[in-house]
């Protein structure tokens, strides 16, 4: 079965400044699907940013952007640019292919992100 | 587009009584359903996969006979735990996805806090 395993429990950052998150994961698909997730103090979930492991290029999305390195089975993800608005609970979740089952997430156990204005 | 609602948002029930969550599709036709349960400060737990029109999938160490899941139509699924107890004291969240099964994403709905009394 797989695994994503958040090493971190809290960070903090300087409004402003950059902070970078780690997610680290274990399987043994050669194709899957990765994602960052924010859960604010509302408790809505919204997708920050994905990744499909068959690309390469690591994804972007305005300040969010990842490093993945599919040999370390490594998924961080960095926030540039802090804002106070960033501040929440972020989550790494990982998923099976497609054609695989029902593509049920396996989630991280969360790192909270407290940002100091 | 893509939202998924639930309701109640927040319900307290008496210990030994049953309650009903409701989480519905709003502009999507969602052919899998999902119901995680988040204890506070921690990860949100898959507890069943619940497809249009037949049984529900649960995971290792969900009574399904406490957690009763249906999914009757394309927009509904609901989520009732019978004879509820102080320990089913919970955040319970649904998603949804829909048929197309290249859509990587999962749209989530506010989640229900129960509270057993």
């Amino acid at each position: 079965a797989q695994t994503v395993t958040q090493s971190q429990p809290e960070m903090s950052v300087q409004e402003a400044e950059t902070v970078t998150l780690s997610c680290t994961y274990d399987t043994s698909e050669s194709d899957y699907y990765l994602f960052w997730y924010k859960q604010p103090p509302s408790r809505q979930m919204i997708l920050v940013i994905r990744q499909e492991a068959y690309k390469q290029q690591n994804a972007t999305e305005n300040r969010f952007s990842v490093n993945f390195q599919k040999a370390a089975k490594s998924f961080s993800l960095k926030i540039s640019d802090s804002q106070l608005g960033d501040a929440a609970m972020y989550f790494c979740a990982y998923r099976s292919p497609v054609i695989q089952g029902a593509q049920k997430l396996v989630f991280g156990q969360g790192t909270r992100l407290t940002i100091n204005p | 587009g893509a939202v998924v609602s639930q309701h109640p948002s927040w319900v307290i029930c008496k210990s030994g009584t049953s309650v009903k969550i409701e989480c519905r599709s709003l502009d999507f036709q969602a052919t899998t359903m999902f119901w995680y349960r988040q204890f506070p400060k921690q990860s949100l737990m898959l507890m069943a996969t619940s497809n249009e029109g037949s049984k529900a999938t649960y995971e290792q160490g969900v009574e399904k006979d406490k957690f009763l899941i249906n999914h009757a139509s394309l927009t509904l699924s609901t989520l009732t735990v019978t004879s509820a107890h102080p320990e089913d004291s919970s955040f319970y969240i649904c998603s949804a996805r829909t048929w197309d099964l290249s859509s990587y994403e999962q749209y989530f709905g506010p989640g229900t806090r129960l509270t057993v009394t």
